[in-house]
């Protein structure tokens, strides 16, 4: 089984509301990532976790809260976004074994409109 | 310096026939991965096939084949017997092993479009 799981589908908010993302996997993965995507582009590497500690940030704003409770779950928060922070969030988990040839599996996203 | 590049922007193929995306890539490491995603207008990344740099044979996986010439530095995904659900954004992307370096770098990607 190779399910990443991610809710919701489709978020809509105001640039005062607080939010959260959730993502979930259960094939023994530690290690979770957290890519932005915007239309017609790659997908772009916010966070990664590794055995729930943090491990990459990449630079990315504070408005942005990444959260690990354990290693099945991952989360992030959204406060005071802006328009153009509207995109596809893609999770995506793999092994954590350290090789080159570690496969990252991504969840089918959540879909972000920031209004 | 673009480490993954993929020149195809679009492409457009008969149903039933095969197709070649092209990916070439820059490192000096010796050890990484290469890897092909799709990407369906729905979003998901699904997963295709990889290679690493120490395989002698090319990455094989149903209708998928991955013609990686090391010395070239390229890595194309083939596609054998198109299907109209094969549509979709096609990413190449690369796993440099640097230590602590968890980082799929992704190319620009290609959109494939399957013609009935």
């Amino acid at each position: 089984d190779t399910e990443v799981t991610q809710t919701p589908k489709h978020l809509v908010m105001g640039m005062t509301n607080k939010k959260s993302l959730k993502c979930e996997q259960h094939m023994g993965h530690r290690a979770m990532y957290w890519y932005k995507q915007k239309a017609k582009k790659p997908p772009e590497l916010m966070f990664v976790y590794s055995y729930e500690k943090l491990s990459i940030n990449e630079s990315v704003p504070s408005r942005f809260s990444p959260e690990c409770p354990n290693s099945s779950l991952l989360n992030l928060h959204l406060h005071a976004l802006q328009p153009e922070d509207s995109a596809l969030y893609l999770c995506a988990s793999s092994q954590a074994s350290g090789g080159a040839l570690e496969t990252q599996y991504f969840g089918p996203g959540t879909r972000l409109l920031v209004l | 310096a673009q480490k993954i590049t993929q020149t195809q922007p679009g492409m457009f193929v008969q149903e039933k026939e095969a197709v070649t995306l092209d990916c070439t890539y820059d490192t000096s490491d010796q050890s990484y991965g290469l890897f092909w995603y799709k990407q369906p207008s729905s979003g998901e990344m699904i997963f295709l096939i990889y290679q690493g740099s120490y395989d002698e044979q090319n990455a094989t996986e149903g209708r998928y084949s991955l013609n990686f010439q090391k010395a070239r530095k390229s890595a194309n995904l083939v596609i054998s017997a198109s299907q109209l659900g094969d549509s979709a954004m096609y990413f190449c992307a690369m796993r440099e092993s640097l230590f602590g370096n968890e980082k799929l770098t992704f190319g620009t990607g290609t959109r494939l479009t399957i013609i009935p």
